[in-house]
């Protein structure tokens, strides 16, 4: 079993459309959890940083960690073209951050 | 403001050859940690590096490679005689605290390409 899994897609949705993006992990002593996003050819950049469990809302994103079931979502409402890109869900026991393989998101006009 | 520095952004070499690929962090950030990423794998941890120390190189194949981050300068990743499967994307993060994953932010990366 991996570490860290995500759904690579592709995801396509039409603009406007919520967008949901899963991750489940197997390492009980992670404790900080992020989202990168990433565009073609560049490098990843933070977008939602969450300590333990709970939510976190920023903008139109809203991420969520249960560490009880080991699973993290990242939500994106109102979802517009300059949301596509390939969103990496990430997790960190304070020691590195590990990453999952990242899902394609593409938001159609 | 300089963000994280990669160069060169592409690299070729032919097989049997040495890539060196470097990395200046932001100011600031004594931290530094590099990354390889293939198409559908995700980035995978190889080193992680502060000013002339190597943290944990747990990640980095124990053949022909090798990491280090001067006490002046920039952080090589040194590939020696490289092979087909050395072709990815590298990429560098740097952050002014350990490894909590909150302050990292990374260079755009070096892509290799073994011919």
């Amino acid at each position: 079993q991996k570490e860290v899994e995500q759904d690579p897609g592709p995801l396509s949705v039409p603009e406007g459309a919520i967008v949901s993006l899963n991750c489940t992990y197997s390492n009980s002593a992670f404790q900080y959890f992020m989202w990168y996003r990433q565009y073609s050819r560049k490098g990843p950049e933070l977008l939602m940083y969450t300590y333990s469990s709970g939510n976190k809302e920023d903008g139109r994103f809203t991420a969520q960690v249960d560490k009880s079931s080991k699973y993290i979502s990242l939500f994106i409402r109102d979802s517009q073209p300059s949301d596509s890109a390939t969103y990496l869900c990430a997790m960190s026991d304070g020691d590195k951050v590990i990453f999952g393989p990242g899902t394609s998101l593409s938001v159609i006009p | 403001n300089a963000g994280v520095m990669q160069n060169p952004r592409h690299l070729v070499r032919r097989r049997g050859q040495e890539a060196r690929l470097r990395c200046s962090p932001m100011k600031g950030h004594s931290h530094v940690y590099w990354y390889r990423q293939l198409p559908e794998e995700g980035l995978k941890f190889m080193v992680y590096l502060q000013k002339e120390n190597i943290i944990d190189e747990s990640g980095m194949p124990k053949e022909r490679f090798s990491a280090e981050f001067p006490k002046e300068g920039p952080s090589i990743l040194r590939i020696q005689q490289v092979v087909r499967g050395d072709s990815a994307a590298y990429f560098c993060a740097s952050s002014p605290l350990t490894g909590d994953g909150s302050g990292y932010t990374f260079g755009s990366g070096t892509r290799l390409t073994v011919v």
